[in-house]
């Protein structure tokens, strides 16, 4: 696709639910990233593929958040267990190749309610 | 963690002004980026400034950067209504790790 798509737009579910949200990088894009903002917060890291590697998970809150990049492109971020501190709006970016080298394009977000 | 932390937290002017955001950060980068934000959603990338440069324009916009004091400044110059956004600065090391950002406010 032209840009970084991300689904679901909107997630309403309840609390100790598991939840997939997903995300499609720009094609050919090596590095993709997940991030996570609460209402008028700064963007939290979550994790960060690249290519091959090993991901850089330091940024996941708990062991009930876990994330997987299939045949280096299309994304999933798993929560399991969610609880209503898990609310926020979960962003995934991509770039087109390592070392961070050059700018990050940014899916529209998925917004996650746990009620 | 989040490494970069932009001041002010929020910024209101009147158009035609200029504005100015500046960023701190921690450790040893290799570029450092700033975004902008509008309604909560998407970012949109706006310039990059690798380690070894100093200063760097785009359009209206002027950053600098000393990686001897770990910080950057955004300066946006001839503001308009439209620039009223969230702004954030991005350093990449190991990862991109985003700041706090900025609001930016301009009224007219």
């Amino acid at each position: 696709g032209a840009g970084v798509s991300q689904s679901p737009s909107n997630k309403v579910t309840e609390k100790g639910k598991d939840v997939e949200l997903r995300c499609d990088p720009i094609s050919g894009h090596t590095a993709l990233y997940w991030y996570r903002q609460s209402l008028g917060q700064g963007l939290e890291f979550l994790i960060y593929f690249q290519g091959n590697s090993a991901p850089d998970k330091s940024g996941l809150p708990s062991d009930r958040f876990s994330a997987e990049r299939t045949g280096g492109s299309v994304s999933t971020l798993t929560i399991q267990r969610t609880q209503q501190e898990d609310s926020a709006v979960y962003l995934c970016a991509s770039s087109l190749n390592r070392a961070l080298a050059t700018e990050a394009f940014f899916g529209q977000g998925t917004r996650l309610t746990v009620v | 963690s989040q490494q970069g932390e932009e001041d002010p937290q929020a910024l209101s002017i009147q158009e035609g002004e200029n504005a100015t955001m500046n960023c701190s950060y921690k450790t040893s980068i290799n570029n450092l980026q700033w975004y902008r934000q509008n309604s909560g959603r998407g970012l949109v990338h706006l310039i990059l400034i690798r380690s070894n440069e100093r200063e760097k324009h785009s359009g209206r916009l002027r950053v600098t950067l000393d990686t001897s004091k770990k910080s950057s400044s955004l300066l946006i110059t001839a503001s308009r209504a439209a620039d009223t956004a969230s702004y954030f600065c991005a350093t990449a090391g190991t990862a991109l790790i985003f700041g706090k950002g900025t609001t930016l406010s301009v009224s007219s």
